[in-house]
């Protein structure tokens, strides 16, 4: 399995509220995304890096920041949650930035802002 | 609109029979198919995938054939076990600005009977 390790596994907070999800790598890939799974949507890119302080938006990035300060680490900021980010949140890293090779997932974040 | 889809939310086979999982896509530039399985409380995990020039990949029990001119692709299992009950992502990936980017499907829950 791939060394990813997403935390918290749970959380639930308020609406308003800072949140912050953590990916740690121990794979030291270039590539790390952020993902979401909804019901009906199968999972959406929130936002991607391609190096240490290198990050790009990706499909459904609105509310969402994120900051790479060492390969080995990819954090998510929702800077003031609102219901509608109630989700399960998944990182994903690759290798490089060839087509012909897959990503790998963590086992996921469950958020729930009430 | 979705560049992914898979038009089947669930499907029911018997224990020893062929499972085929179907999925359409719409943007010809995608040059790179996977499919994904997924189980409750966990991360999406690779199973297979194909590039765009070929129309057909095996692995074991897992066949993954594309069809460019329909933008089709299919997932052949056989013969289905009770293990393989999960839902199946497929995903087309696409290079944007030296990323790889992957567009996943809405899923389909596959579930094996006895």
């Amino acid at each position: 399995d791939a060394g990813i390790t997403q935390s918290p596994r749970h959380k639930v907070t308020e609406t308003g509220t800072p949140v912050t999800l953590r990916c740690h790598q121990t794979e030291n890939h270039r590539y790390m995304y952020w993902y979401r799974q909804d019901p009906g949507h199968g999972l959406r890119l929130i936002h991607y890096s391609y190096g240490v302080k290198d990050t790009d938006k990706g499909e459904v990035s609105d509310g969402y920041s994120v900051s790479r300060s060492k390969t080995e680490d990819f954090l998510l900021t929702l800077e003031s949650a609102t219901s509608s980010q109630t989700s399960v949140y998944f990182c994903a890293i690759s290798e490089g930035s060839l087509t012909n090779q897959p990503q790998h997932f963590g086992d996921g974040t469950r958020l729930s802002i009430l | 609109d979705q560049q992914v889809k898979q038009n089947s939310p669930s499907l029911s086979v018997q224990e020893g029979r062929i499972s085929i999982l179907n999925c359409d896509y719409t943007n010809s530039m995608f040059d790179y198919f996977l499919w994904y399985k997924k189980y409750p409380a966990e991360g999406p995990t690779f199973l297979i995938s194909i590039s765009s020039i070929k129309d057909k990949n095996e692995d074991g029990r897992f066949t993954v054939f594309l069809n460019k001119s329909a933008k089709h692709l299919s997932l052949h299992i056989v013969p289905s076990q009770p293990g393989d009950s999960a839902v199946y992502f497929c995903a087309a990936s696409d290079i944007i600005q030296g990323a790889q980017k992957l567009v996943f499907g809405q899923g389909t829950r596959l579930t094996i009977n006895p």
